[in-house]
């Protein structure tokens, strides 16, 4: 079992769906985060999460609206997607925002690919 | 400008080269850097992180940071076709979480 698991693993929807991507991390973290991967694009970060309280938000369009309801799950709820939004989707998590040694390297699931139709 | 530059390959080998891939990066308060090894269908798996200049060592896998160039790169050595991935660097500021990456360099090790 992979330390951070991620469901659905593909995802098609129609731009008047709603949907849900699920994380869950099974390594104790506190921090988990979701970023965007496209083709030929660095990571973009989307949002970061400490303790289950959001620390950080890219400007990241209205229609993608996260959760974390405790330190071990997050979720990306989709609402009015465009085909511009079709990626791969990654949730990660880190041990802490600020570990004692400074930054904690991120754990990454293998992602949601997701397709607006 | 972006933050952190990688050329994108791909970079074709054969089996038992030494590879070397590069990443540059713009901000000089970038203090932590993190190599990542993705293969096709699958998350980025994390090779190597450190927050200081030098060198870092572990196995096959050798990385090196030049804070006077802004300059950080993954050797590997006696390569396989199974190092065959794409390769993500990363960097941020020291004490905290937000890390900015490269577009991947794809590399091919050919038996």
């Amino acid at each position: 079992e992979t330390g951070v698991t991620q469901t659905p693993r593909h995802l098609v929807m129609g731009m008047t769906n709603k949907k849900s991507l699920k994380c869950e991390q099974h390594l104790g973290h506190n921090a988990m985060y979701w970023y965007k991967q496209s083709a030929k694009k660095p990571l973009e970060l989307m949002f970061v999460y400490s303790l289950e309280e959001r620390v950080e938000n890219n400007s990241v369009p209205s229609r993608f609206s996260p959760e974390c309801p405790n330190s071990s799950h997050l979720f990306l709820h989709l609402h009015t997607l465009q085909p511009e939004d079709s990626a791969l989707y990654l949730c990660a998590s880190s041990q802490d925002l600020v570990g004692l040694e400074g930054n904690s390297p991120l754990h990454f699931g293998n992602g949601t690919r997701l397709t607006v139709t | 400008q972006k933050e952190v530059e990688q050329d994108p390959g791909p970079l074709s080998v054969p089996e038992g080269a030494i590879v070397s891939l590069n990443c540059t990066y713009s901000n000089s308060a970038f203090q932590y850097f993190m190599w990542y090894r993705q293969y096709s269908r699958k998350g980025p798996e994390l090779l190597m992180y450190t927050y200081s200049s030098g060198n870092k060592e572990d196995g096959r896998f050798t990385a090196q940071v030049d804070k006077s160039s802004k300059y950080i790169s993954l050797f590997i050595r006696d390569s396989q076709p199974s190092d065959s991935a794409t390769y993500l660097c990363a960097s941020g500021p020291y004490n905290f979480n937000k890390f900015y990456f490269g577009s991947g360099t794809k590399l091919n090790v050919k038996p």
